[in-house]
């Protein structure tokens, strides 16, 4: 099974902090996402990423970075925590090989962060 | 733009029927439906690609009509564990990236 994990479930954080979420998949997937889940907003693509050292941004970078030093690890960096970014953020990854493929998204179980 | 998910909350009672609707302003390639239950990730249910055929799974399937830009969620003879909210993501051509666009997502309450 496609296991993707996620270092916390739960994070409070200050405003103002530099905050880490970590999210590493076991399946040598090329793709991996970050999410962030609000409230009647749905799911909303922060940044992705398709290969090591590459990203790309989502509908939503503002305020946020993203590192991908190994292929099996994708970093999401909040460099200055603000109370908006108070959220739920979903990792993902997948690896459609091919144009027709039904592979899809597996999602990490969350990480519920709060910035007071 | 974020496809729209229709309605957004549904309540039945066990054993009955239902149909989720999410529709697009573009063309799609691809739309894939997830289910995420209360604290839980979301968890792929199925995906529809352009030109494919209706999908089922047990009593959940899907359709995709192109020409519409929409694709349907159907339910039947509802049970307990189908309760949580169903997500649509789409994607509008294939780039190897799998960049899906998230509709907002119904939430469905199955009651006994």
């Amino acid at each position: 099974d496609v296991k993707v994990t996620q270092s916390s479930r739960y994070l409070v954080k200050r405003t103002g902090e530099k905050v880490f979420l970590e999210c590493v998949q076991d399946m040598d997937h090329e793709n991996m996402f970050w999410y962030r889940q609000d409230p009647g907003l749905g799911l909303r693509l922060i940044y992705f990423s398709y290969d090591v050292k590459m990203k790309e941004k989502g509908d939503i970078p503002e305020g946020y970075s993203v590192s991908r030093e190994k292929k099996e690890r994708f970093s999401l960096i909040l460099e200055s925590a603000s109370t908006n970014q108070t959220s739920m953020y979903l990792c993902a990854s997948s690896s459609p090989k091919t144009s027709g493929s039904t592979d899809t998204q597996y999602f990490g179980p969350g990480t519920r962060l709060t910035v007071l | 733009q974020q496809p729209v998910q229709s309605p957004q909350a549904v309540i039945l009672r066990e054993g009955e029927d239902a149909v989720i609707n999410c529709s697009s302003s573009k063309a799609l390639y691809s739309v894939h439906w997830y289910r995420q239950k209360h604290g839980e990730a979301p968890v792929f249910l199925m995906i529809l690609l352009k030109g494919g055929e209706q999908k089922g799974h047990d009593k959940i399937s899907a359709s995709f009509n192109e020409k519409k830009q929409q694709s349907s969620l159907y339910l039947t003879a509802s049970q307990l564990s189908y309760s949580g909210t169903y997500f649509c993501g789409t994607e509008v051509s294939w780039t190897g990236f799998q960049k899906l666009v998230f509709g907002t997502g119904t939430r469905l309450l199955v009651s006994p």
